[in-house]
């Protein structure tokens, strides 16, 4: 099973916003809404962002917002901030055989 | 808080064995599911095993299966990854990982992670 494929890197300057996008496949991203979505600062932990698609866990900026269409779900992130400059990942469920599958990583600058 | 530990990251000859271990605390361990996940220096993030609530299902990467074992003990609120047969691809940053008390596909919180390091 292939990772879900991102792209490698995306910037914007304070305040923008920007769109992070996530392909997988129709056995995956496109069968199940379990997509979520990671911020990993350097030597930090991942942090849950978006599940479910769209939803916000409590205590996330509503700066971040996921949606999905087809085989494609994206996060965007508005307003964008120094503090956003990290690694982001997306994550799906793929069925009882690949269980989950993450995207490749996108490194987000903030120019 | 909800706070999960790693220990047991350590340096191992390729085909050693080590065992993971991560104390949970702050929410009932024992209804929700575990993960470990994995990520190689420098890499991205690779799920490598799951277990249900009470440890009745266990599921694994195609790239542990086989050579890596998952458990948990509800009592002491820890989880535990036996990793035997070790290669130097496994060498990665392991972090425990909560998931959810049913059918869903998220992680949330992390552990800090602990580092496994497979070279002679």
């Amino acid at each position: 099973q292939s990772a879900l494929t991102q792209p490698a890197s995306v910037s914007g300057s304070p305040g923008q916003s920007i769109t992070i996008s996530c392909t997988g496949t129709s056995s995956d991203v496109g069968s199940y809404n379990f997509v979520s979505w990671y911020q990993q600062h350097p030597g930090k932990a991942p942090k849950l962002l978006i599940y479910e698609v769209s939803k916000r866990p409590s205590g996330v900026s509503d700066r971040f917002s996921g949606s999905k269409s087809g085989n494609t779900a994206s996060l965007t992130i508005s307003g964008l901030q120094s503090e956003d400059e990290a690694d982001y990942y997306c994550c799906s469920y793929a069925g009882s055989s690949i269980h989950y599958v993450f995207g490749t990583g996108t490194k987000v600058t903030v120019l | 808080e909800v706070q999960l530990v790693e220990s047991g990251g350590d340096l191992v000859q390729p085909g050693g064995s080590l065992r993971l271990s991560c104390a949970a605390s702050g929410f009932t361990f024992s209804s929700y599911r575990m993960h470990w996940v994995r990520q190689a220096p420098g890499k991205g993030l690779v799920w490598v095993s799951r277990i249900h609530n009470d440890g009745s299902l266990t599921v694994y990467a195609d790239s542990v299966k086989g050579r890596f074992t998952i458990s948990r003990d509800n009592a002491k609120n820890a989880l535990y990854l036996q990793m035997n047969s070790l290669r130097a691809e496994d060498t990665a940053i392991y972090y425990c990982v909560r998931g959810t008390t049913g059918t869903g596909g998220w992680f949330d919180p992390w552990g800090q992670g602990t580092l496994v390091t497979v070279s002679s």
